[in-house]
């Protein structure tokens, strides 16, 4: 089956304490991207990749570390993170850059207190 | 930070209305507009990918308008059901694929 996943859907942390939030889609589609969802201020993008080895920043990078070290892969890094970081996360793919429809992940909910 | 809007925020329909509502977006570099349809607890899932001005689609009673001149998009349910409850999001590419900007979406629920 064609998805997207992530993991993992939930995650309760503690401020300071490194994590990481793995996508992985089995699309083989070139361009990957992080979003995060909260109450208010809809679906804003963190960092995208346009394939393996190519990342950059969305509208709201600080915090976050990303990799693209293979194509199905695109972790999400925290390096230390903080309460203002909790959020739902959705992890998505595209088989083009360009005018192409996103395949969204089925989201992880972080708590951090 | 592009400013995409949408309007309105939420909207209460009896079963059998048909309704509509709005996205506005920056209508300067413009790629392509997206509609999602995002239900409670799953993840959003793709409508219409538009490109053209004037272009018009439609999946079952959902179809969507796009006028790129004056940067806004109408998205129409014919005969809402229960079913199409969800929030619908869209969200505009002004920077030739590279990032999508989303608006805060419109929240429909249709009563029985």
């Amino acid at each position: 089956e064609a998805q997207v996943t992530q993991n993992p859907r939930y995650l309760i942390t503690v401020t300071g304490k490194k994590l990481t939030v793995t996508c992985s889609q089995n699309m083989n589609h070139e361009y990957m991207s992080w979003y995060r969802q909260d109450p208010g201020l809809g679906l804003r993008q963190i960092y995208y990749s346009m394939n393996v080895e190519v990342t950059d920043k969305g509208d709201v990078p600080e915090g976050y570390k990303v990799s693209r070290k293979e194509k199905r892969n695109f972790p999400l890094i925290l390096e230390s993170p903080s309460p203002n970081q909790t959020s739902l996360y959705f992890c998505a793919s595209s088989p083009r850059r360009v005018r192409s429809e996103q395949y969204f992940g089925p989201g992880t909910r972080l708590t951090v207190t | 930070i592009l400013n995409v809007e949408q309007s309105p925020q939420s909207l209460h329909v009896q079963e059998g209305d048909s309704t509509n509502f709005t996205c506005s977006f920056p209508s300067s570099n413009f790629y392509a507009l997206h509609w999602y349809r995002w239900e409670t607890a799953k993840s959003p899932e793709a409508l219409f990918v538009m490109t053209l001005n004037g272009d018009e689609k439609k999946k079952g009673r959902i179809s969507a308008t796009l006028n790129t001149k004056e940067g806004y998009s109408y998205l129409y349910i014919k005969g809402s059901q229960p079913e199409d409850s969800a929030t619908y999001l869209c969200a505009s590419d002004n920077n030739a694929g590279n990032m999508l900007t989303f608006g805060g979406g419109t929240r429909l629920m249709v009563k029985p």
